[in-house]
């Protein structure tokens, strides 16, 4: 069945990086834009950014642009998101999400737990 | 950036009762790109309606979206006990996605 499995959780210490690998199956890789947004425990929802898959082509909030990369392997259908110089206020689950169409996300991985603590 | 406040916050009803969610952008939302999720704790979210109106696969008939402009419904017309989560509303335009804060839909 189409699904996205994501890497394990994460604690780093400020200004450390995190990358969060999605790995998907049950579809073309190369076929759907991947999104990633992020929670905050106990807080709603944040569209970070997506990737095109085909391309390498990314489109960041211009929150994130200066410490988030995108990158995609599509030899092994998986999507990274890398982001630099962690804050505590980073803490967050973070979801990979196939794009439906442009208009929705349809597909969400398990999500990533991210915790930046000294 | 467009943004979207949801209301209430919090919803309390009881099952098989009518619920009425609401989404207002603060500016113009093409239809095309609303769209509603539902989601549970501990869960990821889940797709329910896109397009404004359109259900997602498998969602239930009494799941209903509508609206225009900047004034946005979701309805469910007969709560059952799996209903009571929160919801997000969604936009997505001048290259940017955004998300209503959510509307927690408790039991009563």
């Amino acid at each position: 069945q189409v699904q996205l499995v994501q890497s394990g959780a994460e604690v780093k210490k400020p200004g450390a990086s995190v990358k969060v690998s999605c790995k998907a199956s049950g579809y073309s890789f190369t076929g759907y834009y991947m999104h990633w947004v992020r929670q905050a425990p106990g807080q709603g929802l944040e569209w970070m950014g997506w990737i095109n898959p085909k391309s390498g082509d990314i489109n960041c909030a211009q929150k994130f642009q200066d410490r988030v990369t995108m990158t995609r392997d599509t030899s092994i259908s998986t999507a990274y998101m890398e982001l630099r110089r962690l804050r505590s206020d980073d803490t967050a689950v973070y979801y990979c999400v196939r794009d439906y169409g442009g208009r929705a996300f349809d597909i969400w991985g398990q999500g990533t737990m991210v915790t930046v603590s000294s | 950036e467009i943004v979207l406040t949801q209301s209430p916050g919090t919803l309390s009803l009881s099952p098989g009762e009518r619920a009425t969610l609401s989404c207002r952008a603060s500016q113009s939302v093409s239809s095309s790109y609303l769209t509603w999720y539902q989601q549970k704790p501990g869960q990821a979210p889940r797709l329910l309606i896109y397009g404004a109106s359109s259900r997602a696969t498998g969602i239930p008939d009494r799941f209903s979206g509508s609206g225009s402009g900047t004034d946005f419904t979701l309805t469910i017309s007969r709560l059952e006990p799996e209903d009571f989560a929160v919801y997000y509303c969604q936009q997505y335009g001048s290259s940017l996605y955004t998300f209503g804060q959510g509307t927690k839909l408790e039991i009563k």
